[in-house]
């Protein structure tokens, strides 16, 4: 089983700063499968980047993801006050079916 | 537009039994795989269960293999998951959620809002 962790768990920030979290795998995650989400209080998760640095639709383009094999990294270059949130990783993809969530960095104000 | 609406959850006792549903709709429901994923308060997101589009193939987390079971209707575009056995620790917020079209690994692209299930006596 990839076991994912991600750091910060907080990350206290300014609105216009630049945010960047960190995802990592405890074994490779097999063709780039990470994806991020964004979850706002009293909100559903909402699908950011997939395929470690693809932009859902509709995600702008302040948000981008890199990273391949066990590190992973989501960039937020700046800040708006929508983007103060919980952030997570997740690997979807193995031979045996696993969808695991890291657990989250906390994006928050200064 | 994608909209997934789930019901059925509320209060149960340890022990007991619920299941909820998810309907879907505003997409070719039958194509898709699906998933349920719950939310303890105050916690990270728990993967629990995978259906694929014709419901042949099903998985669980290791937490819930052997209690819930995943179903779908795409005859009537609906998602159930029967929960036996509750106890305190699956007290969350459950989300249905849409994978991919057809098989493969794709990432969770819509939820729907979420249903409490509390387990108290």
């Amino acid at each position: 089983e990839i076991v994912l962790t991600q750091s910060p768990g907080t990350l206290s920030l300014s609105p216009g700063e630049r945010a960047t979290l960190s995802c990592r795998a405890s074994q490779s995650v097999s063709s780039s499968y990470l994806a991020w989400y964004q979850q706002k209080p009293g909100q559903a998760p909402r699908l950011l980047i997939y395929g470690a640095s693809s932009r859902a639709t509709g995600i702008p383009d302040r948000f981008s993801g890199s990273g391949s094999g066990t590190d992973f990294t989501l960039t937020i270059t700046r800040l708006e006050p929508e983007d103060f949130a919980v952030y997570y990783c997740q690997q979807y993809g193995s031979s045996l079916p696993q969808f695991t969530f890291g657990p989250g960095t906390k994006v928050d104000t200064k | 537009q994608v909209q997934l609406v789930e019901s059925g959850g509320g209060v149960v006792q340890p022990g007991r039994s619920l299941r909820l549903s998810c309907a879907a709709s505003g997409f070719t429901f039958s194509s898709y795989t699906m998933h349920w994923v719950r939310q303890a308060p105050g916690k990270g997101l728990e993967w629990v269960a995978v259906i694929s589009y014709d419901g042949t193939n099903k998985y669980y987390a290791d937490s819930v293999k052997g209690r819930f079971t995943f179903s779908r209707d795409n005859s009537k575009n609906t998602l159930y998951l029967q929960m036996n056995s509750l106890g305190a620790e699956d007290t969350a917020l459950y989300y249905c959620a849409r994978g991919g079209y057809g098989s493969g690994s794709y990432p969770f692209d819509y939820w729907g809002q979420g249903n409490l299930v509390t387990v108290s006596s």
